[in-house]
């Protein structure tokens, strides 16, 4: 099994572009969440969905969507890419079954916006 | 609202002494409390968690944590530190059932002195 997969590993935007971070699974998990990284902020939650079809915002959504066609994927979009978008950006997947809740994650997109 | 404290920015010890990493936390119900660590350019890579039954949780690499609901405490224990285990260190809280959103606090840098 690959886990979660996450493309592109780096990527560097002018502002107002747009782009989508890639995000994989192969584990069959249910939930999947994008969590942005900022240095001494800990991990902050984007979008998160509950299965194919349905997402919801987390802490901090704006400027960004996302969508969940199919269980395996959850791509996450910046629209006008903003200087204060520049972090680490994380995708996790979890198994929300009886107690198997910890979190998988991938191994990031770093996001620069200049 | 829930939140996680992790009020060390970074803990030093020395190579075959004993590690504490420390985590409180505050979150309506009974807790889902988790450890992640995440080495550099990685995603985070789940240790151990607690989610019910006996308060001393054992996990990945020889780590443990005691739950301590009097305290609202979940510290992160290892007997005897490796110089493999400088890393940044995650505590994460939930409320139990259903889908919670999860917490993370804003890490803790570990540095194994040699």
């Amino acid at each position: 099994n690959a886990g979660v997969t996450q493309t592109p590993k780096f990527r560097i935007l002018k502002i107002g572009q747009s782009m989508t971070l890639q995000c994989t699974q192969d584990m069959n998990h249910n939930y999947m969440y994008w969590y942005r990284q900022d240095p001494g902020m800990g991990l902050k939650l984007i979008y998160y969905s509950v299965g194919a079809g349905i997402t919801d915002k987390g802490e901090v959504p704006n400027g960004y969507n996302v969508s969940r066609s199919t269980t395996e994927d959850f791509p996450l979009r910046l629209e006008l890419a903003a200087p204060s978008q520049t972090s680490v950006y994380f995708c996790a997947s979890s198994y929300e079954v009886r107690m198997n809740t910890e979190a998988f994650f991938g191994q990031g997109t770093r996001l620069t916006v200049v | 609202a829930q939140s996680v404290a992790q009020p060390e920015d970074q803990v030093n010890v020395a190579e075959g002494n004993p590690l504490t990493v420390k985590c409180t936390y505050s979150v309506s119900g009974n807790p889902y409390l988790f450890w992640y660590v995440q080495y550099p350019n990685r995603g985070l890579q789940f240790l151990l968690k607690y989610i019910t039954g006996d308060n001393l949780v054992k996990g990945s690499y020889g780590f443990e944590a005691e739950f301590n609901k009097s305290q609202t405490s979940f510290h992160l224990k290892k007997p005897s530190a490796l110089v493999s285990d400088s890393a940044l260190y995650f505590c994460a809280v939930r409320a139990s059932g259903g889908y919670q959103k999860v917490t993370f606090g804003t890490g803790t840098k570990l540095q194994v002195i040699p």
